[in-house]
């Protein structure tokens, strides 16, 4: 079964400063990878996926994320963050192999916190 | 489009009562997805829908809960009896699957459940 894993679970940073947000993910084949963002008592929204082509993606907001099999990692970055970026991020994985990649798994959460 | 529509969306109960949870997805969608969140645990896929028809039930905890979608617009989610360890947000998604892969799935707000 997939598992991932966000080994941060909370990241301060100062507005306006570059933001990392690490994800790793179990299996090695062939998998869809997403980005979601939560802000306080909403649903999550998408912010970007990767499913076949450049390993970079960009997404909204600013967002963007790599790819990387050989380390089974999907990380996010954004270069300049804002305070409106206060929200937590959740990776996600789907084997493309086990329901026909619809099956998504979700990592614990890392919850961004922009200040000033 | 609306988005996905989650009712109630709060929603306390006392032990041993049964609880609905209903959910409306995103017109001409075909998938529907049923997650719940607590922080233990995290975001957890319990069953989801294509066609209607029950895909993937394996998530759902127990014979206490079931979930239905009776027709392409509506899905339900009941618990019964409900316990206090059922204390969560329950979110619906939906997403459309075309061309051999896997669509964005999109969240509705959430149903924030409370069984004292």
């Amino acid at each position: 079964a997939q598992s991932v894993t966000q080994l941060d679970s909370q990241v301060p940073v100062f507005e306006e400063a570059p933001v990392e947000l690490r994800c790793n993910y179990s299996s090695s084949v062939s998998v869809y990878l997403f980005w979601y963002v939560q802000y306080p008592n909403q649903g999550l929204q998408l912010l970007l996926k990767y499913l076949s082509g450049s390993t970079l993606v960009k997404g909204i907001n600013g967002f963007e994320a790599e790819f990387n099999k050989s380390q089974t990692s999907f990380h996010l970055r954004k270069p300049s963050v804002h305070i409106s970026d206060t929200a937590e991020y959740f990776c996600a994985v789907s084997d493309i192999l086990t329901g026909g990649g619809n099956k998504l798994t979700f990592g614990t959460g890392t919850q961004l916190k922009v200040e000033l | 489009d609306a988005g996905v529509i989650q009712s109630p969306r709060h929603e306390v109960t006392e032990m041993g009562q049964e609880v609905t949870l209903r959910c409306k997805p995103i017109s001409g969608h075909d998938y529907l997805f049923w997650y719940r969140q607590t922080m233990m645990r995290g975001l957890e896929l319990l069953i989801y829908f294509n066609n209607n028809v029950p895909i993937d039930d394996s998530g759902m905890p127990e014979d206490r809960f079931s979930a239905k979608m009776p027709n392409a617009s509506f899905s339900t989610l009941k618990i019964q009896p409900s316990e206090p360890r059922d204390s969560a947000v329950y979110f619906c998604a939906s997403s459309l699957r075309w061309g051999g892969r896997t669509d964005t799935q999109y969240f509705g707000p959430g149903t924030r459940l409370t069984v004292l």
